[in-house]
């Protein structure tokens, strides 16, 4: 089974603390993503990285970054955290190439800013 | 900008009744996928469908794509307690077609079955 890992189930940050969110795959896949999921709003893309040290802004990149150093592993980084930033992150990885690859999630990291 | 839209967003119903969740768009997709998200947990694929007209069934799940490929319905059979969770589609755009880095969510129906 693939399995996609969450380095923390639950955060909580003060305003303006430098947040690291982590994620490790273990089915070499080349695709990873960072989502954020909100009640009304959805899952909405932060970033995409097809490849290692390559990303792509998703859809709300703003006061978000990440690295990828390595190809199983894809960092979520919050330069400043803000309260807005409240919300629940997922991390996800696919393989890429032909045809739609099914997305496999992390079980999420809620992250609370206060 | 293309929209998937999920309804019911809510549904609350007794355990063996039947159900039907809808995902309309009035864009076409290349394919379409179905998660389901149960709590504390990531969205798990359940199907994707790919051929306009195309009927998939995974046990006591139906999974039909809309024969122009923008719409998407998941009908569920005698609804069990396990069934509950967050079931989500997810549209791949034509011009995107494979690429599952643009994919469209959405918002998802929520389903509580009781026992």
């Amino acid at each position: 089974d693939v399995k996609v890992t969450q380095s923390s189930r639950y955060l909580v940050k003060r305003t303006g603390e430098k947040v690291f969110l982590e994620c490790v795959q273990d089915m070499d896949h080349e695709n990873m993503f960072w989502y954020r999921q909100d009640p009304g709003l959805g899952l909405r893309l932060i970033y995409f990285s097809y490849d290692v040290k390559m990303k792509e802004k998703g859809d709300i990149p703003e006061g978000y970054s990440v690295s990828r150093e390595k190809k199983e592993r894809f960092s979520l980084i919050l330069e400043s955290a803000s309260t807005n930033q409240t919300s629940m992150y997922l991390c996800a990885s696919s393989f890429a190439g032909r045809g739609l690859s099914p997305l496999h999630f992390g079980n999420g990291t809620r992250l609370t800013v206060t | 900008t293309q929209l998937l839209e999920q309804s019911p967003q809510f549904l609350s119903i007794q355990e063996g009744e039947n159900l039907t969740v809808y995902c309309n768009s009035s864009s076409v997709f290349s394919s379409l996928q179905w998660y389901r998200q149960e709590p504390g947990e990531g969205p798990v694929l359940l199907v994707t469908v790919v051929t306009g007209g195309e009927v998939k069934k995974l046990k006591r799940l139906t999974f039909q794509f809309g024969d122009a490929r923008k719409d998407s319905s998941l009908h569920i059979t005698a609804a069990q307690p396990g069934d509950t969770g967050l079931y989500l589609c997810a549209g791949a755009p034509l011009i995107e077609a494979g690429n599952n880095r643009k994919l469209i969510w959405g918002l998802g129906t929520s389903l509580a079955v009781n026992p």
